[in-house]
Formats: C-alpha cells, sequence, structure tokens
C-alpha cells in the first residue's frame, strides 16, 4: 500500500515569511509524528499526535512551531516567521498505534525547508 | 533522558563481507524498544530490524542480524554479505515510554566494489 507521503519535497523561502508542511500518513495509521533532521542537532522529535488525545507538542523548538491534525489523518506543521536557523529536513512518520507490536514507525520522504 | 550514541561516524566494507555497527543507550526504563534505520541520499528513513527489549533472542532480518548486550545497553547491527545497496546512513534510535524516538547522531556506512 501507499507509504507516508509529504509536501512539497523541498521549500525554499525568506526570512521572516511563514511556510507550511504537509504530511499524509499510511492510511488507517492512527498515529504520527514530526521530526527535524539537521546538520548541526542531528535527529530531533517535534510533535507527536495519537488519535484524538492532545498532542505531545514537547519538541517544538519555539511558540514559531505549531502543528494540527485534521479528521485524524493529514497533518500540517506551520513555522511563522522563518528563521536561518529553522533551515533542515522535517520528516513525518507514522505508526499503526503506540502500544506493544503496534509503535513501529514509518518515515515519509521528508521536505527539505531552506530560508534564506 | 535517555540518550543513544553511535561511536562510529564512518564505516567501511569490501562488497560481500561483513561489517558490524555499534549503538548503546542510556535508559533507566526496564521496558523498551531499539530500531535500527537506513537512510539512503533519498532521504527516506527506511526500517531496517526492531528489537524489544524484553525479548532475550536476538532480532534478524534476512542479512541483517543485532548482537543485544542489555546489560551492557549496547545494540549492535551486523550486515552480512554486504551490497551496495546497503551504502546509506544509519541511525540505530531507541523508543521507551514515550512514544518518541531518540536518535543516535548516525554511521555512514560505505560499501567497496
Amino acid at each position: 500500500g501507499a507509504g507516508v507521503s509529504q509536501s512539497p519535497s523541498n521549500k525554499v523561502t525568506e526570512k521572516g515569511k511563514d511556510v507550511e508542511l504537509r504530511c499524509d500518513p499510511i492510511s488507517g495509521h492512527t498515529a504520527l509524528y514530526w521530526y527535524r533532521q539537521s546538520l548541526g542537532q542531528g535527529l530531533e522529535f517535534l510533535i507527536y499526535f495519537q488519535g484524538n488525545s492532545a498532542p505531545d507538542k514537547s519538541g517544538l523548538p519555539s511558540d514559531r512551531f505549531s502543528a494540527e491534525r485534521t479528521g485524524g489523518s493529514v497533518s500540517t506543521l506551520t513555522i511563522q516567521r522563518t528563521q536561518q536557523e529553522d533551515s533542515a529536513v522535517y520528516l513525518c512518520a507514522s505508526s499503526l498505534g503506540s502500544g506493544r507490536g503496534t509503535d513501529t514507525q514509518y518515515f515519509g520522504p521528508g521536505t527539505r525547508l531552506t530560508v534564506l | 533522558a535517555q540518550t543513544v550514541t553511535q561511536s562510529q561516524p564512518e564505516m567501511s566494507v569490501q562488497e560481500a563481507e561483513t561489517v558490524t555497527l555499534s549503538c548503546t543507550y542510556d535508559t533507566s526504563e526496564s521496558d523498551y524498544y531499539l530500531f535500527w534505520y537506513k537512510q539512503p541520499p533519498s532521504r527516506q528513513m527506511i526500517l531496517v530490524i526492531r528489537q524489544e527489549a524484553y525479548k532475550q533472542q536476538n532480532a534478524t532480518e534476512n542479512r541483517f542480524s543485532v548482537n543485544f548486550q542489555k546489560a551492557a545497553k549496547s545494540f549492535s547491527l551486523k550486515i552480512s554479505d554486504s551490497q551496495l545497496g546497503d551504502a546509506a546512513m544509519y541511525f540505530c534510535a531507541y523508543r521507551g515510554s514515550g512514544s518518541r524516538l531518540t536518535f543516535g547522531e548516525g554511521t555512514q556506512l560505505t560499501v567497496n566494489p
């Protein structure tokens, strides 16, 4: 079946602009995760959604970052007033659930964000 | 907080040979999961192998196997009969009671023909 998809593949923006990154999880997966991959910081957790529960936002680096998941499926990560340090690859992953045997995370191809 | 350490930034192996990538982690939890992911230049993170901490038996997936030493908090990946397509960045990852993955710094594997 189809895997996790992300759009756009690449995004170039100017400092101070807002950007939206989209993630379509695997159909039927109730858990969705966002991670950031940058040269200086490696792979970092950003936010986690599980079903209808309140998201775990503990990894968001600042209040310029927000994410939502509509209808338990598609998720959008929004970065407001982008800064050059936001330049990174943003990876989305989904899993069937969060319990034993359902927790394996499958990743999308990522969105490379470049802030000029 | 949990930490994952990969002490080998780069490794190389001859095609058809065997290579072992190292990973150590630090945790106070007793129930957790460990993963190896592969990331080729395409950026797509691909699951290689998964190990549940409560299982003593080492996980295997075809040419990939792990050496899980719970007491030593060590989780190494062995790739047998290396192929050119195995060349990639390999990440070790930990998942504990929270659902997030904590990743190591990665090991860049080169396969020489």
